[in-house]
């Protein structure tokens, strides 16, 4: 099974600050790595799959980069709607999994 | 509009079965493969299972292999989960979520969830 690790657990920035997220996979996904979003009491939403395509809707401010084991969210000036945690999710090899979440919350 | 909907949770006994029922719409369903996802009071989201268009490949987590049983009827654009023996810490929200291919990748809808506890 493919561990995600995410970092930090807890992310404390300011509206308009940038956030940077990290994902690290105990082996290589090639590119088969996806990032999602949940705020409270609401469903997961894709925001990119397959490394770097952007889901539909998806606001230019998040970016992502990365292939391998190593891959990194960005949002680039935080709205006060990007304050939830993110989760990365593999789908190089079965079973799916995803990691643990960061937490962006306001400081 | 896609939609995805959940039904079959509620309180049970530890050791006993529950069947959750997801009812698909807006998509022709059976092209793509379709997944149960849960997450626990205050934890992250864990991958349950997978069932690719035609049934043809399924997988489940370790902490559910054995015990529950994915399926699937694209003639009334449903997914199933038959969970059986359950545990405490099977206690969840459980999401069916579409995936956005024919074999298991990302899960481009969900749905709102159905909470299953399991509790004497």
């Amino acid at each position: 099974e493919i561990v995600l690790t995410q970092s930090p657990a807890t992310l404390s920035l300011s509206p308009g600050e940038r956030a940077t997220l990290s994902c690290r996979a105990s082996q290589s996904v090639s590119y088969y790595l996806a990032w999602y979003q949940q705020r409270p009491g609401q469903a997961p939403r894709l925001l990119f799959y397959d490394a770097s395509n952007r889901a539909t809707g998806i606001p230019a401010r998040f970016s992502v980069s990365g292939s391998g084991t190593d891959f990194t969210l960005t949002i680039s000036s935080l709205e006060p709607e990007d304050f939830a945690v993110y989760y990365c999710q593999q789908r190089s090899s079965w079973p799916l999994t995803f990691g643990g979440g960061t937490k962006v919350e306001i400081k | 509009e896609v939609q995805v909907v959940e039904s079959g949770g509620g309180l049970v006994q530890p050791g006993r079965s529950l069947r959750l029922s997801c009812a698909a719409s807006g998509f022709t369903f059976d092209d793509y493969a379709m997944h149960w996802v849960r997450q626990a009071p205050g934890r992250g989201l864990e991958w349950v299972s997978g069932i690719t268009w035609n049934s043809g490949s399924i997988d489940y987590a370790d902490s559910v292999k054995g015990r529950f049983t994915i399926s699937r009827d694209n003639a009334k654009n449903s997914l199933y989960l038959q969970m059986n023996s359950l545990r405490a810490e099977d206690t969840a929200l459980y999401y069916c979520a579409k995936d956005n291919s024919d074999f298991p990748s990302y899960f481009d809808y969900w749905g709102q969830g159905t909470l299953v506890t399991v509790s004497s």
